[in-house]
């Protein structure tokens, strides 16, 4: 199984753009990529997959370099609502989602 | 209801009792996924079904835990002779594909809010 390695946690401000980087040295081809959200007494929540290079949604932007061994989420203009755990996984058959332990964003005032 | 329900939301448990939590996943979704998340860290896969069939029970930490789909639908996972160490929130998904499935590694898992046990 793909292990990542992602920042124990971060800080930033209201209105800043935040990119948090997840390391995934051994990618497999078939592997994709895929970005959770935590909020406390919640359960994860998706965010945004891909495969390579750039893929956007309403919540986020997902960048995947060529070589695809590490990927970045970029949340532009985080609110205090942000402030939770989010999870880098790296799909791999069968048993599909490995957790690490996250990076915990903290959006302050 | 729209998303996956978990019951109950709490449980307390003496050590040495035998629990059982149950998961309703979103209507049609065949996979159905167990984990177990401790305090402070990521989930932790347990067990997933495809309709009714168990097929990747690996993660499971001991003989004591249990899990069920028979009707392919609702889930329970059940914990016999619970110890302190079962202490954790445990967290049901459900998804769309079928694990078999080479999109399988596409999918998106939707997590039902958890069932925190707590064993004294």
């Amino acid at each position: 199984l793909a292990k990542t390695t992602q920042p124990i946690s971060m800080d930033s401000y209201e209105g800043q753009e935040v990119n948090i980087t997840c390391s995934h040295n051994n990618i497999a081809t078939n592997d994709y990529i895929t970005w959770y959200q935590q909020f406390p007494s919640q359960g994860p929540r998706f965010i945004i997959q891909g495969y390579k290079t750039k893929v956007t949604n309403e919540v986020a932007s997902l960048f995947i370099p060529a070589d695809r061994k590490s990927s970045t989420l970029s949340l532009p203009r985080v609110s205090l609502s942000d402030t939770a755990v989010y999870y880098c996984l790296v799909a791999s058959l069968p048993r599909q989602l490995t957790f690490g332990s996250g990076t915990q964003l903290t959006v302050l005032p | 209801g729209a998303g996956v329900s978990q019951s109950p939301r709490y449980k307390v448990a003496k050590r040495g009792q035998d629990v059982a939590l149950r998961c309703d996943p979103i209507s049609g979704h065949v996979s159905l996924f167990w984990y177990q998340q401790a305090l402070g860290q990521g989930p932790e896969f347990l067990t997933y079904f495809q309709n009714e069939a168990q097929l990747d029970k690996s993660g499971l930490p001991s003989d004591r835990f249990f899990a069920e789909r028979p009707e392919g639908s609702v889930s329970t996972l059940k914990i016999q002779r619970t110890q302190q160490e079962d202490s954790a929130v445990y967290l049901c998904a459900s998804s769309l594909i079928n694990p078999g499935r080479r999109e399988f590694i596409k999918n998106i898992q939707y997590f039902g809010a958890g069932t925190r046990l707590s064993v004294l």
